[in-house]
């Protein structure tokens, strides 16, 4: 079957530091892999996306490589602000349009 | 204002009544979603619409109906309603053209089962 594991959070950091949210999965097939970051009291947002293997999404800073042979898709950046607090979901499809999500890692970002 | 409107954005209600969730978008989407999240357990699908005529059950469909009005509707309505359903749900659309993928959501709809 298909699913997304996350690490657990929250993950606490300081602003400015490095951030890295890990991310692998278990597919069928070549799924395309995708981050969706949710602020406080809002839905979901497409912050990244990579549809093949070595593929790398990036926006707003935060970049993502697809590792076929690792099966993960770790976020990152490199220095992350008060504003970059929020919910950040991987997911995958297999490519008919249905997302399969992971449980979510929280960031929370001091100043 | 917003692309895709969920409405009521809150709701408390008891066991055993009849609730609707609606969600209408702008976007001009043909395919839309009910997703419901879950602390620990991230979202989870309910039902999708690829056109108006097309209705599919999500991974936890049970206790749940959808009704595809028009393009821009899309309304999940619970029979009666459970503790167990508390939850926030979200309404998603996406378009065929764009890509597998790429959903936009709306801002949710807390729904409390007392």
């Amino acid at each position: 079957g298909n699913s997304v594991t996350q690490m657990e959070g929250p993950v606490t950091l300081s602003e400015e530091a490095f951030l890295t949210i890990n991310c692998t999965y278990t597919a069928t097939g070549y799924p395309s892999l995708f981050w969706y970051v949710q602020y406080p009291g809002e839905g979901l947002q497409l912050l990244l996306k990579a549809t093949k293997a070595d593929d790398k999404g990036s926006n707003k800073g935060f970049e993502a490589t697809y590792r076929k042979e690792t099966t993960s898709f770790h976020l990152e950046k490199g220095s992350v602000q008060v504003s970059d607090s929020a919910v950040y979901f991987c997911a995958l499809t297999p490519g008919f349009q249905k997302l399969v999500f992971g449980t979510g890692t929280r960031l929370l970002v001091s100043p | 204002d917003a692309d895709v409107t969920q409405t009521p954005r809150n709701r408390i209600t008891k066991t055993g009544k009849r609730i609707m969730l609606e969600c209408s978008q702008t976007k001009g989407h043909d395919r839309m979603y009910w997703y419901r999240q879950d602390p620990g357990l991230g979202l989870r699908l309910i039902y999708y619409s690829f056109d108006v005529k097309d209705i599919n059950k999500g991974e936890i469909s049970d206790g749940y109906s959808v009704s595809r009005q028009a393009q821009a509707k899309f309304s999940l309505s619970l029979e009666s309603a459970i503790p167990n359903q508390t939850a926030l749900y979200f309404c998603a659309t996406s378009d065929r053209d764009r890509g597998a993928g790429e959903l936009f959501f709306g801002e949710g709809s807390r729904l409390t089962v007392l």
